[in-house]
């Protein structure tokens, strides 16, 4: 079957512009992550959603970073006034639910604000 | 604050040598332990995994060890080949919670 897909594979922008990053779910797949990986550094935690409860957003890194994820499927990462220290690869993966099961990735989103 | 470091950075083997890894956990509560193997261009895709309950688990040429006591966990790839050439990340997470939390990661080069 399909994994999880993202879109687009690579995205440059101006420093101070918004983005858009999209993740599609495995089919079924009630819980939904974000990753940021940067050179060096290994995979950074974002946000985590798990069905309809209210999302964890305790790796989001400043404010300027928000998910939401609609109808439990298809989530989108906006990044507001991008800054250079936002060039990274942005990872989504997806799970069932009750965990933790296995993660599947995605191949990413690589970013770089210009 | 790094919850897992992982080492060496990086690792050169020759073809048919053992590759080791090493992560060390500061966090009792973690009850997970993956380990990633990520290839240029590609997510990362799960290669095998441990629970604590247990000190050793093998899954084909890669083996992982556990030792809870020393909270430390080690990836054994045995006669490995080039094709297992990669970045290689340790990861744990804490029930009921199943955000994993990552080490810095560990390209293996293994020279044919």
């Amino acid at each position: 079957g399909a994994g999880v897909s993202q879109s687009p594979s690579n995205k440059v922008t101006e420093k101070g512009k918004d983005v858009e990053l999209r993740c599609d779910p495995i089919s079924g797949h009630t819980a939904l992550y974000w990753y940021r990986q940067s050179l060096g550094q290994g995979l950074e935690f974002l946000i985590y959603f798990q069905g309809n409860s209210a999302p964890d957003k305790s790796g989001l890194p400043s404010d300027r970073f928000s998910a939401e994820r609609t109808g439990g499927s298809v989530s989108t990462l906006t990044i507001q006034r991008t800054q250079q220290e936002d060039s990274a690869v942005y990872l989504c993966a997806s799970s069932r639910s009750g965990g933790p099961y296995e993660q599947y990735f995605g191949p990413g989103t690589r970013l770089t604000v210009t | 604050q790094q919850q897992v470091k992982q080492s060496p950075q990086s690792l050169i083997v020759q073809k048919g040598g053992i590759s080791i890894i090493n992560c060390a956990y500061e966090n009792t509560a973690f009850d997970y332990f993956p380990w990633y193997q990520q290839f240029p261009g590609k997510g990362p895709a799960l290669l095998i995994a441990i629970r604590p309950d247990v000190s050793e688990k093998k899954e084909g040429r890669f083996t992982i060890s556990f030792n809870k006591s020393a909270k430390q966990f080690s990836l054994h790839i045995m006669d490995s080949q080039p094709g297992d050439s990669a970045t290689y990340f340790c990861a744990a997470s804490q029930g009921g919670s199943e955000k994993l939390v990552f080490g810095k990661g560990t390209k293996l080069t293994v020279n044919p």
